[in-house]
């Protein structure tokens, strides 16, 4: 059972938009700890696409964005693309575990 | 450029040991925290340790925690994580993140797989 909380699937189909939601607690997400995703293709490392909540890394498409708001936060993606087809992970802080805390994951599928 | 070069890992038996190594550049390494996060086969991701800038504070998973000791050298701008007492849980891809003010960086991953 992961601390943060993802649904495990999402889809749609080519230039739909797409959320991911990470659920939280106050110890984490809700202690305003910054929440970072991460993409992950098959056999591949994890990729950042948001780190501080909302900021993408150079290189990472204006298609994806990420807001937070109390103890939750999700990862927003326009115009899905084929290429979008992976597994997402959220990140925070928990205080109370004095460490990292993920989401279980969410496998994206573009239909 | 920030860069997280890692070594060691490898195929261990059960209730032996190994050493991952972490050679960072591009960065003040003694001024960030160093954590290690693993995925096991098929399974999510799973923070396993953090050490702060400065090595005095380690911090643990309930999962590998009297048995993994992480520690950092300074001089050598590497972290370290020593694995003892393994577990064939303990199978997985092993990663050393660092969250700098610039973003979040990984390592590029190493495998440790402990199986008799």
């Amino acid at each position: 059972q992961s601390v943060l909380t993802q649904p495990p699937s999402v889809s749609g189909a080519p230039g739909q938009r797409v959320t991911i939601s990470c659920t939280g607690s106050r110890s984490n997400i809700g202690a305003d700890f910054d929440v970072h995703w991460y993409q992950q293709l098959p056999t591949k490392a994890p990729k950042v696409l948001i780190y501080g909540n909302l900021n993408r890394p150079s290189g990472v498409p204006n298609r994806f964005s990420a807001s937070k708001s109390g103890t939750s936060a999700s990862l927003a993606i326009t115009g899905l693309q084929s290429e979008d087809e992976a597994d997402y992970y959220c990140q925070s802080y928990d205080n109370t575990l004095n460490g990292w805390v993920f989401g279980g994951g969410t496998k994206l599928t573009v239909l | 450029e920030v860069q997280l070069l890692q070594s060691g890992g490898g195929l261990v038996q059960p209730g032996g040991s190994l050493r991952l190594s972490c050679a960072a550049s591009g960065f003040m390494f003694n001024t960030y925290g160093m954590n290690w996060v693993r995925q096991a086969p098929g399974k999510g991701l799973e923070w396993v340790s953090a050490v702060s800038g400065n090595g005095n504070s380690a911090y643990y998973a309930d999962s590998v925690k009297g048995r993994l000791t992480i520690s950092r050298d300074n001089s050598k701008n590497t972290l370290f994580l020593q694995m003892n007492s393994l577990r064939v849980e303990d199978t997985a891809i092993y990663y050393c993140v660092t969250n700098l003010t610039q973003g979040v960086f990984w390592g590029q991953g190493t495998t440790v797989t402990v199986s008799s």
